[in-house]
């Protein structure tokens, strides 16, 4: 069963804007893990945050989690057509030894 | 780097063959791999978890004949899809955790795209 919910499932935005995502899920968590997909390619890891993290950054990427809410938000700024791509969250659950359970994904595209 | 290569990229086969996909790790020893398949504009399902030298684990509802991996090395895992039908055809992506550095992060193959006709 998938951990992770997104939302939204697609967003359009123009370049030089933000894109925000969200990611819920359920069950106690080792890490969180953002991935990015190009269409009919292998996935991408873009950053991991432990649970005793609140946020991350790399790059043009902020990602948050709050584990009282059980959510977490991957934010990319000045976004560029490049970044057209699915973006999914991954849980490694406290028990799951090492095995990732990934969200819906949320689909973005970047218009020039 | 952590590079994970797939072989073959693409496979059409006919119903009732097996097909043999590969996922390597180029420059890494993973500690695990594991074995997705992702239906079109859908999130990855987690097939089977491979650990070298040992039995895969699978997951609930994935049947263990049908999907037959073997972890011979270190570097090398492979998904045999046997007496495939219509039904198999999908985009089947592995992933490997690296033995040295293992932060949890997976790194992923760039999939196979497996059609059966």
């Amino acid at each position: 069963s998938q951990q992770g919910e997104e939302d939204p499932q697609a967003l359009s935005i123009q370049e030089g804007e933000n894109a925000t995502m969200n990611c819920s899920y359920k069950t106690s968590i080792n890490n969180l893990q953002w991935y990015r997909q190009n269409s009919g390619r292998g996935l991408v890891h873009l950053i991991l945050i432990r649970s005793n993290e609140r946020e991350k950054h790399s790059g043009r990427l902020r990602v948050t989690l709050d584990t009282s809410k059980k959510s977490s938000s991957l934010l990319i700024t000045a976004s560029r057509a490049a970044d057209t791509a699915s973006y999914f969250c991954a849980t490694d659950a406290a028990d799951s030894w090492g095995k990732l359970q990934f969200g819906a994904g949320t689909q973005v595209v970047v218009t020039p | 780097g952590a590079v994970v290569s797939q072989h073959p990229s693409r496979v059409i086969c006919k119903s009732g063959t097996s097909v043999k996909i590969e996922c390597r790790s180029l420059d890494f020893q993973a500690t695990t791999m594991f074995w997705y398949r992702q239906f079109p504009k859908k999130s990855l399902m987690l097939m089977a978890t491979s650990n070298e030298g040992s039995k895969a684990t699978y997951e609930q509802g994935v049947e263990k004949d049908k999907f037959l991996i073997n972890h011979a090395s270190l570097t090398l895992s492979t998904l045999t899809v046997t007496s495939a039908h219509p039904e198999d055809s999908s985009f089947y992506i592995c992933s490997a955790r690296n033995r040295r550095l293992d932060r949890g992060e997976q790194y992923f193959g760039p999939g196979t795209r497996l059609t059966v006709t």
